[in-house]
């Protein structure tokens, strides 16, 4: 049973960088076949994607946020990582990280999920 | 970029219920749709993917249907369990994935 787990500060001040890190248990984030993704949910609003990797490397992410967003993977740690730069209060939400898994002729979705952090931007 | 609008955006049902959720895109997605089940404070768990399979370990009361820009997700029979919202995700214009708004659903 593949199981995720986000970490990292839950208080960021404004205009500094949030980051956080996801652990991948029982699964190899080497194996291939899946995307590791981090989407967010504001405060009693829906869910938005904000971008995924590939073990190897190569990122997608979502073209609203693109400019402050880096993701990156240590396949040694079995983790992978989100940084949102020059953050404001609109930044405050949960954030998951989920595995995003493709299926031929069947589309993408995301069929694991971190319990999720709540990551607070405030002075 | 595609559009995802479901309705409706709450309801109130009982407990043995038939429930239909709607969930509309603004362009052709083909059948490029899931549905996801959320708890309060919990993460979302993926109920059914291409538009109609239903993921493993998911009951058989849920269902959905659809094709193109219309999609449904039917729960038979509702169960105390089930009180969540439900939110609709496209995958036909990846990378660039779209969630609906949500539908809450709660006891009526």
């Amino acid at each position: 049973q593949v199981q995720l787990q986000e970490s990292g500060p839950g208080l960021v001040k404004p205009s500094q960088t949030l980051s956080l890190t996801c652990t991948v248990s029982g699964g190899s984030i080497s194996s291939g076949g899946y995307y590791w993704s981090w989407i967010r949910q504001h405060p009693g609003k829906g869910l938005e994607w904000i971008g995924y990797i590939y073990y190897s490397g190569s990122t997608y992410y979502n073209p609203s946020l693109k400019s402050r967003v880096t993701i990156s993977v240590d396949t040694s740690k079995n983790q992978f990582s989100l940084k949102l730069s020059s953050v404001t209060a609109a930044d405050t939400a949960v954030y998951y990280c989920a595995r995003l898994w493709f299926g031929e002729l069947l589309g993408a979705s995301f069929d694991y999920w971190g319990q999720g952090t709540l990551v607070t931007v405030s002075s | 970029d595609i559009q995802m609008t479901q309705s409706p955006s709450s309801l109130s049902a009982s407990v043995g219920d038939r429930v239909t959720i709607t969930c509309r895109a603004s362009q052709s997605i083909s059948s490029y749709l899931n549905w996801y089940q959320q708890k309060p404070g919990k993460a979302p768990k993926l109920l059914i993917y291409a538009a109609s399979s239903l993921q493993s370990g998911v009951p058989s009361r849920f269902s959905g249907s659809g094709s193109g820009t219309d999609f449904t997700l039917t729960i038979s029979s509702l169960q105390p369990e089930d009180f969540a919202t439900y939110y609709c995700q496209q995958s036909y214009s990846t990378p660039r994935f779209a969630f609906g708004p949500g539908t809450k659903v709660d006891i009526k």
